[in-house]
């Protein structure tokens, strides 16, 4: 079975600054997708940004955009420029291409401080 | 509906008791998910509904769990015997078709404390 881990537990940062958010995962299979969704306190997951595994290219939205090392295993979410509003819980999470249907395998979580 | 809605909110019950978590889906999603939240833990998922059916319910951890979807539209997760080991907050999902492109909606979920 697949599994997500997320190492950091809980982070920290300045208002205006640049936070990178860390996940590693463990798969056998070639072809997948990677995700980040934000859950604020509403509990309410919100899709952040989400990348291809056939894709090279790191995917980007607005402000987030992420670091795919598909060798590694590793998907890590950059926030630039971070606003009060990007204070939440961030769960990475992985689903296999193949399959129709959206059974994503998610990493515990890291909470995301946002300091004024 | 605007959004996939989940009710109740939270819910408190004792151990031993039954409950039922409902999800009402966005009008016309065709696919409806349940995925499982606990404490400091990631979601972990439970069942699939691709309209009326359940081609996947792999994730429901015990017999004591159940889940039933009627009229394409709204489902209920029902949760027999509680135990303290059931609290968690139990998040429904619903995407147009279930297809591999598709963005996946999720409601508020339903916090469940068993006491």
């Amino acid at each position: 079975a697949q599994t997500v881990t997320q190492s950091q537990p809980e982070m920290s940062v300045q208002e205006a600054e640049t936070v990178t958010l860390s996940c590693t995962y463990d798969t056998s299979e070639s072809d997948y997708y990677l995700f980040w969704y934000k859950q604020p306190p509403s509990r309410q997951m919100i899709l952040v940004i989400r990348q291809e595994a056939y894709k090279q290219q790191n995917a980007t939205e607005n402000r987030f955009s992420v670091n795919f090392q598909k060798a590694a295993k590793s998907f890590s979410l950059k926030i630039s420029d971070s606003q009060l509003g990007d204070a939440a819980m961030y769960f990475c999470a992985y689903r296999s291409a193949p399959y129709n249907f959206n059974k994503f395998y998610f990493g515990s979580g890291t909470k995301l401080n946002v300091k004024p | 509906g605007a959004g996939v809605s989940q009710s109740p909110s939270n819910k408190v019950t004792e151990k031993g008791k039954d409950v039922e978590l409902r999800c009402d889906p966005i009008s016309g999603h065709t696919a409806l998910y349940w995925y499982r939240q606990s404490l400091g833990q990631g979601l972990e998922f439970l069942i699939y509904f691709q309209g009326n059916s359940a081609p996947d319910k792999s994730g429901l951890p015990s017999d004591r769990f159940s889940a039933e979807r009627t009229g394409g539209s709204v489902s209920t997760l029902t949760i027999q015997r509680t135990q303290q080991e059931d609290s968690a907050v139990y998040l429904c999902a619903s995407s147009q078709r279930g297809g591999t492109n598709e963005k996946l909606f999720f409601g508020s979920g339903t916090q469940l404390s068993v006491l």
